[in-house]
């Protein structure tokens, strides 16, 4: 059975960085595109970033371009998250995700 | 970017009822359309994949239906363990999620 676990999250104060972790396990990692979602308190999902099987290609919504980076390690089945420049808006629950298999998700909070 | 337009926000029906959620893309997005529930304190599941595919392990009254801009989620009977919010996803173009229908029991 395919899981993913994320790590790395916690408090953190505006205008500083964090980076986020997705360990995978029980599924060909390198076989699947891979996401970040994030969820606000009591918000709908909102998708961050995605990463090609190979790593080569990265996508953002303008919301976090230029400010997160998303990568992989395919010989470690661990997925990224580094995030710069963190503001209040980014706090929520962050998700990383590979079609079925869902991590419990990682809470982020960016407060002074 | 693809706008995803989910209706109804709320949704309240009875065991044994037919329940329907729809989904209108901005754009055409064929039929690369996810249905997603989330009960609370949970991470996503997916229940169909590609407008109409149904998830391995998802029931059978769970179907999904559309392509094009306009897509619908239906639960042929709910049941009191369906009470959730469902979520759709389109992945023709990166990612966009609807706004969520958050369905209850009567």
């Amino acid at each position: 059975e395919g899981q993913l676990v994320e790590s790395g999250g916690g408090l953190v104060e505006p205008g500083r960085s964090l980076k986020l972790s997705c360990a995978a396990s029980g599924f060909t990692f390198s076989n699947y595109v891979m996401d970040w979602v994030r969820q606000a308190p009591k918000k709908g999902l909102e998708w961050v970033a995605s990463i090609s099987t190979g790593g080569g290609n990265t996508y953002y919504p303008d919301s976090v371009k230029g400010r997160f980076t998303i990568s992989r390690d395919n010989a470690k089945s661990t997925l990224y998250l580094q995030m710069n420049s963190l503001r209040s808006e980014d706090t929520a629950t962050y998700y990383c995700a590979a079609h079925s298999y869902w991590g419990q998700g990682v809470m982020v909070t960016v407060s002074s | 970017d693809i706008q995803m337009t989910q209706s109804p926000s709320f949704l309240s029906a009875s065991v044994g009822d037919r329940v329907t959620i729809n989904c209108k893309a901005s754009q055409n997005i064929n039929r690369y359309l996810n249905w997603y529930q989330q009960k609370l304190g949970e991470a996503p599941k997916l229940l169909i994949y590609n407008a109409n595919s149904l998830q391995t392990g998802i029931p059978s009254r769970f179907s999904g239906s559309g392509s094009g801009t306009d897509f619908t989620l239906t639960i042929s009977s709910l049941q009191p363990e369906d009470v959730a919010t469902y979520f759709c996803l389109q992945h023709n173009s990166w990612r966009t999620f609807g706004a969520g229908t958050k369905l209850e029991l009567k």
